[in-house]
């Protein structure tokens, strides 16, 4: 089992619609989560920083960390054809070996106009 | 800022040749780093650099594949001999911080060198 699951989707919706990336993981260590956008041929760039639990809002954008559950989440509201691109989420152990980060696999978002 | 420059975009070659990556970190930035990405593994971390010197290498997969930091400014990822197995992205990004430090640094990734053997 990996330490970090993600539905690699593809995932289609249409423009304007809420949109929800999710992510499992199983070491409870975690503490920093993060979401990187990832367009393609291109490198991924950070989208959402959180520390620990709660929700964090930018924008359009609202990451959610429920470590209970080990879950967190990834809202985009009002979603824009330029929202298309893979979404990857990672998440870091600060006791580990200093900022190594453990990616999912990414979900493949196309937002239709 | 120029951002993360890594070169060649692409690189195609063949099986037992050698291949040499390269990557211009952030300038001012002290930590580097050298991800694979394929779609069956999708981003894998080969090595971490803190100030030019080796912190984590326990992801470079086999003895062919070796990294060096001469410089703060400037790093390599090597792959002699090269196999088709050894295709992927190969990706540098460079941050500001070190081992225990905060993470609100983020990594910044280049673009990517799309590696080709056949």
């Amino acid at each position: 089992q990996k330490e970090v699951e993600q539905d690699p989707g593809p995932l289609s919706v249409p423009e304007g619609a809420i949109v929800s990336l999710n992510c499992t993981y199983s070491n409870s260590a975690f503490q920093y989560f993060m979401w990187y956008r990832q367009y393609s041929r291109k490198g991924p760039e950070l989208l959402m920083y959180t520390y620990s639990s709660g929700n964090k809002e930018d924008g359009r954008f609202t990451a959610q960390v429920d470590k209970s559950s080990k879950y967190i989440s990834l809202f985009i509201r009002d979603s824009q054809p330029s929202d298309s691109a893979t979404y990857l989420c990672a998440m870091s152990d600060p006791g580990g070996s200093a900022r190594q980060l453990t990616f999912g696999s990414g979900t493949q978002l196309t937002v239709l106009p | 800022d120029a951002g993360v420059i890594q070169s060649p975009r692409h690189e195609v070659t063949e099986m037992g040749q050698e291949v040499t990556l390269r990557c211009k970190p952030i300038s001012g930035h002290n930590s580097l780093f050298w991800y694979r990405q394929t779609m069956m593994r999708g981003l894998e971390l080969l090595i971490y650099f803190n100030n030019n010197v080796p912190i984590d290498d326990s992801g470079m997969p086999e003895d062919r594949f070796s990294a060096k930091m001469p410089n703060a400014s400037f790093s390599t990822l090597k792959i002699q001999p090269s196999e088709p197995r050894d295709s992927a992205v190969y990706f540098c990004a460079s941050s500001l911080g070190g081992p225990g430090s905060s993470y609100n640094s983020p990594l910044h990734f280049g673009n990517g060198t799309r590696l080709t053997v056949t």
